[in-house]
């Protein structure tokens, strides 16, 4: 059971270059998110989807999309990558619960734009 | 709006002193609360949560947590601190599918 893996987990950019983040889960979880940390910040939203086929915007979203084709991966797409998109990035999935439920993250990925 | 707050950037202890952590939330609905830790280059554990009953709850690694609401807090504690403690702490707040984080407290531990 590897739980949630990220891909890659470091990576270099020039400005105006384009990526892909891969995030796998196999705990077999609806939710997936998609954040952002950096210094003194915390972690910061930028996309979550509630099931397949489905994604939704959170705090910070501009510059980013996502898509999530099947249940066990969520990919994060910088089309044009700017310098204020350097940052550590983290996946997590969670499954429904009443209560709202518990988070698992990935390792990040650490992403520098030059 | 919802926001965490935890007012305290770096907290240094001494091995074996206590240690409490502050978390000050802001939430329109019933909050459910959560602590996770961040060791160095590593991801976020869950710690402990908290939904509903006992406003006192208990962690992993011998943490626990009390949930004031007249004061909308959730500060984090420990009894005896170990040097593996070392790491950042992470309070938020959530409900189904969004969560709120503070912006952490870095804990070093003296030997």
């Amino acid at each position: 059971n590897a739980g949630v893996t990220q891909t890659p987990k470091f990576r270099v950019l020039k400005t105006g270059q384009s990526m892909t983040l891969l995030c796998a889960q196999d705990m077999n979880h609806e939710y997936m998110y998609w954040y952002r940390q950096d210094p003194g910040m915390g972690l910061r939203l930028i996309h979550y989807s509630v099931g397949e086929g489905t994604t939704a915007k959170g705090e910070v979203p501009d510059g980013y999309n996502v898509s999530r084709l099947k249940k066990q991966n969520f990919l994060l797409g910088l089309e044009s990558a700017a310098p204020s998109q350097t940052s550590v990035y983290f996946c997590a999935s969670s499954k429904p619960g009443q209560f709202g439920s518990e988070q698992y993250f990935g390792p990040g990925t650490r992403l520098t734009v030059t | 709006a919802q926001s965490v707050t935890q007012p305290d950037i770096h907290i240094t202890v001494s091995e074996g002193a206590s240690l409490e952590l502050r978390c000050n939330y802001s939430y329109g609905a019933t909050p459910y609360l959560f602590w996770y830790v961040q060791s160095p280059g590593q991801g976020l554990q869950l710690l402990l949560k908290y939904f509903s009953g006992d406003t006192l709850v208990q962690g992993i690694k011998g943490f626990e947590a009390e949930f004031k609401r007249s004061q909308s807090s959730f500060n984090l504690r420990k009894p005896s601190v170990h040097w593996s403690d070392a790491a950042e702490y992470f309070c938020a707040v959530g409900n189904f599918n969004k969560f709120y984080f503070g912006s952490g407290t870095k804990l070093n531990v003296k030997p």
